[in-house]
C-alpha cells in the first residue's frame, strides 16, 4: 500500500521560497504520476503541476514562472518549489499519485502554509 | 483553460435520498477525462470516479458517474451520513487540468 508523507515549513515569509517533499513509501517513484495540488483555507482545489515517470512536467500556466517540481529517484520522493510568495499562496498543500492518469487516487496528509512575516 | 461549473453549489438532502450533482464544461472533455472527489474537513480528497464513470477501488456502488462531452454528473443512489461532505469533478482531458468549485452536500 503507497503512502505519501509530506514534510516541510509551515510559515514562509512574503517574497521568499516555499518547499516542501513528498516521501513515497511502499512503491517506486519510477512509475506512475505525480503532482501538487493546493487548496487555499476555506477554498477550491487547483493543481499546481505534475511529473511523469518518464520524464515530461507541466504546470499550472498561473504559476509555471514560479514552480518547479523536481523528482529525486535514490530517495524516492520528489519535491515542490514556489518562489517569490505572497499571502496569496496560503494553503494546504496536497502531494498525490495518480497510477494509470491524471486523476489522483492517492495523497499525501496535507500541509497547512501560511506566507506570513 | 476548461472552466468547470457544478450545480447546485449547496444540496440539502436527508439520508436514504438520492443525490444529483452535475458537473459542466466551457468544452468537451476530451475522452470523458473527468474525475469526481469527495472532501470531508481537515481530510484529503478521496477518488471516487474516474474516466467519468469508473468507480474507484473500494467505493461502494452506490455512487456512479455517468456523462460526456460537456455534461456529467455524479449520483449517490441511497444518501448514508457519512456521505455528507464536499465534492469535486476535475478534468484531466487538457494539458491544464482544473477542477469545478465544488458541491456541499449538507444533511437536512
Amino acid at each position: 500500500q503507497v503512502q505519501l508523507q509530506q514534510s516541510g515549513p509551515g510559515l514562509v515569509k512574503p517574497s521568499e521560497t516555499l518547499s516542501l517533499t513528498c516521501i513515497v513509501s511502499g512503491g517506486s517513484i519510477s512509475t506512475y504520476y505525480w503532482s501538487w495540488i493546493r487548496q487555499p483555507p476555506g477554498k477550491g482545489l487547483e493543481w499546481i503541476g505534475y511529473f511523469h515517470y518518464r520524464g515530461s512536467t507541466n504546470y499550472n500556466p498561473s504559476l509555471k514562472s514560479r514552480v518547479t517540481i523536481s523528482v529525486d529517484t535514490s530517495k524516492n520522493h520528489f519535491s515542490l518549489k514556489l518562489s517569490s510568495v505572497t499571502a496569496a499562496d496560503t494553503a494546504v498543500y496536497y502531494c498525490a499519485r495518480g497510477t494509470s492518469s491524471w486523476f489522483w487516487g492517492n495523497w499525501g496528509q496535507g500541509t497547512l502554509v501560511t506566507v506570513s512575516s | 483553460e476548461i472552466v468547470l461549473t457544478q450545480s447546485p453549489g449547496t444540496l440539502s438532502l436527508s439520508p436514504g435520498e438520492r443525490a444529483t450533482l452535475s458537473c459542466r464544461a466551457s468544452q468537451s472533455v476530451r475522452s470523458s477525462y473527468l474525475a469526481w472527489y469527495q472532501q470531508k474537513p481537515g481530510q484529503a480528497p478521496r477518488l471516487l470516479i474516474y474516466g467519468a464513470s469508473s468507480r474507484a477501488t473500494g467505493i461502494p456502488d452506490r455512487f456512479s458517474g455517468s456523462g460526456s462531452g460537456t455534461d456529467f454528473t455524479l449520483t449517490i443512489s441511497r444518501l448514508e451520513p457519512e456521505d455528507f461532505a464536499m465534492y469535486y469533478c476535475q478534468q484531466y482531458g487538457s494539458s491544464r487540468i482544473t477542477f469545478g468549485q465544488g458541491t456541499r452536500l449538507e444533511i437536512k
